[in-house]
């Protein structure tokens, strides 16, 4: 399947401080896609990527794809408790994989 | 309401077991999927179904079987239950089934084998 690396694995941040986590593939990609799964929980879908370069905002959460398509990053500002999770990006060809997340701990 | 649920929540069972876990969407999906999660929290494809046809079979031992009745349903049969095999299992499903469309998982099944 294609690989998708994720970096870092594990994140602790401050509440109010700001958490940046980046995906990284060695093939140019189609698309990709940010998931969030709560502790506990399940993934869910948060945004798509398509194009070159762009850029999606949702609040304080802010999706980048990368010029070349090969890397994508989400970026919060200003992490509160509940940005807690694990944070996926996922991309495929045909079939979608996912990266190997990154886990997000916001300390109070 | 719930888009996709799964059952059971919790699975707790001897090494050596047969055990089944179901799957069911209500959103007209035509495909469906098995993702194991380990602890580590990596989340790997097992299977995916579309329109009843196995599409995607990752390598799994061939002791884990997908069985889909219709295409609302698809079931993980898993036999003779391995230490390893202890994860939590995601079911999740797509419209067709191509990698750009959204994924809608299920509450997912915690299995424990002892």
């Amino acid at each position: 399947g294609q690989q998708v690396m994720q970096i870092p694995q594990y994140q602790h941040v401050q509440e109010g401080e700001d958490f940046t986590t980046y995906c990284n593939s060695s093939t140019t990609l189609s698309n990709i896609q940010w998931y969030k799964q709560r502790p506990g929980g399940h993934p869910v879908f948060l945004i798509q990527l398509v194009k070159s370069g762009e850029v999606k905002k949702q609040k304080r959460l802010t999706f980048q794809f990368g010029e070349a398509k090969k890397n994508s990053s989400l970026h919060i500002t200003a992490t509160q408790t509940t940005d807690v999770g694990t944070y996926f990006c996922a991309s495929g060809a045909n079939n979608l994989f996912f990266g190997t997340g990154t886990r997000l701990t916001v300390i109070p | 309401d719930t888009a996709v649920s799964q059952t059971p929540k919790y699975l707790v069972t001897q090494m050596g077991n047969d055990k089944s876990i179901k799957c069911e969407q209500n959103l007209g999906h035509d495909t469906m999927y098995w993702y194991k999660q380990d602890s580590k929290k990596f989340l790997k494809i097992m299977f995916s179904y579309n329109n009843k046809e196995l599409i995607i079979n990752e390598t799994v031992p061939n002791r884990f079987s997908p069985k889909s009745p219709d295409k609302a349903h698809l079931n993980l049969h898993i036999n003779s239950l391995e230490l390893g095999d202890s994860a939590v299992y995601f079911c999740a499903s797509s419209h067709t089934g191509t990698a750009q469309e959204t994924q809608y998982f299920g509450p997912g099944t915690r299995l424990l084998v002892l």
